[in-house]
This record gives structure tokens, sequence and C-alpha cells, in this order.
């Protein structure tokens, strides 16, 4: 079954102790993205990935690391994380080989409350 | 840059009622155009999507039609039911072949539809 699990699914924290929220995909897929969704703002993309090794930021990439070391993971890193990072976050993939309008895969979410 | 417009919520509707939800886009070029679903607790899910102009979308009852001339894809269905109430996003990506962005899915705020009996 095609799958975007994340890691931990809810989490609460507090300010400065750094993070790490999983990202893994069994679907070999090239693309891999980071979004943030905020009430009243949708949702907007922090960073993306082409693939292994080659990263780049999105919309509000502040605050945040990435890295692809493997093509199934793309961890998000929050390393010293603020209340206004509070959020509800979403990984999603896209196969590249095909056309720019095939499905983008999203994970179930993580929310994050910072304290 | 591009942006997405779509109504505000919440929407509350009764089971059977007709449901439209307005989207409007700015973008440069032709984008694609894309609505996503988000079910209580899980993530998003492709509902419908339409690549060129004049294109409709359809799934589960659902249809948006891509309309150039008005950057609107308004998405409709005849009779909404209690399983329908979930958050629905408008989003575009840009045209084909504009490289790393063209992956970049621009969101509408969503709008939080619930269904009563």
């Amino acid at each position: 079954e095609a799958q975007v699990t994340q890691n931990p699914r809810y989490l609460i924290t507090v300010t400065g102790k750094k993070l790490t929220v999983t990202c893994s995909q069994n679907m070999n897929h090239e693309y891999m993205s980071w979004y943030r969704q905020d009430p009243g703002l949708g949702l907007r993309q922090i960073y993306y990935s082409m693939n292994v090794e080659v990263t780049d930021k999105g919309d509000v990439p502040e605050g945040y690391k990435v890295s692809r070391k493997e093509k199934r993971n793309f961890p998000l890193i929050l390393e010293s994380p603020s209340p206004n990072q509070t959020s509800l976050y979403f990984c999603a993939t896209q196969e590249t080989s095909g056309s720019v309008t095939d499905t983008q895969y999203f994970g179930p979410g993580t929310r994050l409350t910072v304290l | 840059g591009n942006s997405v417009t779509q109504m505000e919520g919440p929407v509350t509707l009764s089971e059977e009622a007709f449901l439209t939800i307005n989207c409007t886009y700015t973008a440069t070029g032709y984008p694609s155009l894309f609505w996503y679903v988000q079910y209580p607790g899980e993530g998003l899910q492709l509902l419908l999507k339409a690549t060129k102009a004049d294109d409709k979308g359809s799934n589960k009852g659902f249809e948006a039609t891509y309309r150039k001339e008005t950057t609107s894809f308004h998405l409709e269905k005849g009779s909404v039911q209690v399983s329908d109430s979930a958050v629905y996003f408008c989003a575009l990506s840009p045209r084909e072949n504009s490289g790393a962005g063209s992956y970049q899915l621009t969101f509408g705020k969503g709008t939080k539809l619930s269904v009563i009996p």
C-alpha cells in the first residue's frame, strides 16, 4: 500500500528544545516536501527536495532545516523551536518522471505545540 | 506570485443539499488546478484536478470546471452526504516544465463543510 508516514503524530515541547519530525515514503518518489497548516492561512510550503542531497527553501523556511540522505526519508528539524512554530505539519511526495499534475500524496500530519 | 482565493467557511448544509465552494486563482500562464479534501484527523487527499481550460474534473459526485476566462475552479456536488463533512482546499501548480517550482502547490485557506442529517 502506498504510504507516507510521519512521526510523531502529536508532540508538545518547550521553547528551544531541538526536535525532529520524520517523514518516510514507500513509493520511491523523488520529490518530497514539507508544509505547515495554520488556521486562516491554508498550507504553506516550508522546504522541498527534488532528490537525494537536493533540497531548497519553500515560502516559509525560517526556523527549519531539512536533510535528504536517503530517497525514502525527509526529516524536518527544528533546532530551536519557538511558539510561533506551533502548527500542523504535513509531508508530501510526488513522482517526477511523469506529469507535474500527477497526484501529490500527503502524510497524516504532525500536530506540534511549542510552549 | 501565484495565489488562490476560496470562499470562507464554515459551510453548514443539510444532507442532500446542493454544494458550491467558490475558488478563483491568480497565476501566470496556465496552471493546473486541484481540489484536495481533508477528513477529520487525516492528511489531504486529491479529490479532483483539471489541467487545461474547459477541462472538468470529477470524483465521488464532485465536479469542478477549469474556467480560464473567469480564472475560477468552483467545486460542486448535487447532493451532499454526512460523510462529505471535511475541509476542502483549492490549489494550483504552475505549468509543466517550469522546473522544481512546478511541483509546489499553492493552496487556498480551506473551507470547512459540515453536513447535518
